[in-house]
């Protein structure tokens, strides 16, 4: 079955660092959507791109959806204190009815200290 | 105006009981879902109704039985409760059933079973 690994599992920073995760999926997405769990929250969503090769950007987070549409990054500039959580990547299977079923990439979990 | 509600949002019990999670939406959303969170934060999705009907049936013990009385509440049912079944359970919404939906979450109920 399809599966999404996202790179690294954890990641400390100093505050004003960057930081980026990695998102492979095993199969070609039709989209990918990104998600952030804050400390004892829900995910919460933050993006969806669709097309290859598509970057996005939302203030300081810019997203990447690669050219094959089976990978994608979150890259976060000059990090701040809140943007601790858990980032999530999920994406549906290209094709066939997957019935909006997200496969979730394991997430990073990012410290960020300041 | 919560969004996606659940209750209980603690829920702690012995092995062997039954125990019920209740969700509910006010969004007017067509699909709601029920996602299990582990210890190590890794979200997989259990079960997907749309319009009251199930679409998404995972690989989930038949302990656990989700029923949709209509299209804006989803429960979930747990009998002989495990050990293993400790974790956090999130209910989701999203518009449509189809694969370019962003899903919104719940606050989660923590199950911990002693």
């Amino acid at each position: 079955g399809q599966q999404v690994m996202q790179i690294p599992q954890y990641q400390h920073v100093q505050e004003g660092e960057d930081f980026t995760t990695y998102c492979n999926s095993s199969t070609t997405l039709s989209n990918i959507q990104w998600y952030k769990q804050r400390p004892g929250g829900h995910p919460v969503f933050l993006i969806q791109l669709v097309k290859s090769g598509e970057v996005k950007k939302q203030k300081r987070l810019t997203f990447q959806f690669g050219e094959a549409k089976k990978n994608s990054s979150l890259h976060i500039t000059a990090t701040q204190t809140t943007d601790v959580g858990t980032y999530f990547c999920a994406g549906p299977e290209a094709g066939g009815t997957s019935y909006g079923k997200l496969t979730f990439g394991q997430g990073t979990i990012l410290t960020v200290h300041p | 105006d919560t969004a996606v509600s659940q209750t209980p949002k603690y829920l702690v019990t012995q092995m062997g009981n039954d125990k019920s999670i209740k969700c509910e939406q006010n969004l007017g959303h067509d699909t709601m879902y029920w996602y299990k969170q582990d210890s190590k934060k890794f979200l997989k999705i259990m079960f997907s109704y749309n319009n009251k009907e199930l679409i998404i049936n995972e690989t989930v013990p038949n302990r656990f039985s989700p029923k949709s009385p209509d299209k804006a509440h989803l429960n979930l049912h747990i009998n002989s409760l495990e050990l293993g079944d400790s974790a956090v359970y999130f209910c989701a919404s999203s518009q449509g059933s189809g694969t370019g939906y962003e899903q919104y979450f719940g606050p989660g109920t923590r199950l911990t079973v002693t």
